[in-house]
């Protein structure tokens, strides 16, 4: 059983560019987050997506968006690219209403120069 | 508003010495739950434990060991003779009872040496 993959494993873009970032949740997860994790902090969170739609979003600007498929897999995107944005984004995949037990991905490194 | 505090940055122990990672809490929820996740190098978090609001039983899985006092706002994870392998990054972790959004703690770095 798989768990949740992301790809790529790392990634360097330049300041200005786009990004998209994706994620395959645990099989039988209806459910994907993203988080952020800048170096030294812990992750923080940027949306999470059921049923194809936004659920709830963290303290992040329009140019962080996502898109969920009706396979449960999702997508990251990152407009206009900032270096503060460089970091591990993490990918977590749940079932909903199973007492919130995320499982997370490896993580996608980002860094933008 | 949610948060969640770890004071300790670095810990160093020496193989089989016990320690203990501090987590503090603040939400004004009644219903919440509390995690604590093992970050190794290779970045992938990895589930230790979750605990509801309502349950402040003590748990204990090996050598690992939780004690959540409410009165307090904690949650602390005690590791019983550590060892190399511990060596990660611990964080904690507090979610709303809807289980949408994760408030992650700074971590701890916990270094055991040989």
């Amino acid at each position: 059983d798989a768990g949740v993959t992301q790809s790529p494993t790392h990634l360097i873009k330049t300041r200005g560019q786009q990004v998209t970032l994706r994620c395959s949740p645990k099989s039988g997860h209806d459910t994907v987050s993203w988080y952020q994790q800048a170096l030294g902090q812990g992750p923080q969170f940027i949306f999470q997506y059921y049923e194809e739609e936004e659920r709830q979003r963290g303290n992040f600007p329009d140019r962080f968006s996502g898109h969920q498929f009706p396979n449960y897999s999702s997508e990251l995107n990152v407009n206009a690219l900032l270096l503060g944005d460089s970091a591990l984004y993490l990918c977590a995949s749940s079932v909903t209403d199973s007492y919130n037990e995320q499982f997370f991905g490896p993580g996608t490194r980002l860094t933008v120069l | 508003a949610q948060k969640v505090t770890q004071a300790q940055t670095e810990i160093s122990v020496v193989e089989k010495e016990d320690v203990t990672l501090d987590c503090v809490y603040e939400t004004r929820d009644t219903t919440y739950y509390l995690f604590w996740y093992k970050q190794p190098p290779s970045g992938e978090l990895v589930f230790l434990i979750r605990r509801n609001s309502f349950d402040e039983q003590n748990e204990i899985s090996g050598r690992y060991s939780w004690n959540f006092q409410k009165s307090t706002s904690s949650f602390n994870f005690t590791i019983t003779a550590s060892q190399v392998v511990d060596s990660a990054v611990y964080f904690c972790a507090l979610s709303e009872a809807s289980g949408n959004q994760f408030y992650f703690g700074t971590g701890t770095s916990l270094t055991v040496i040989p």
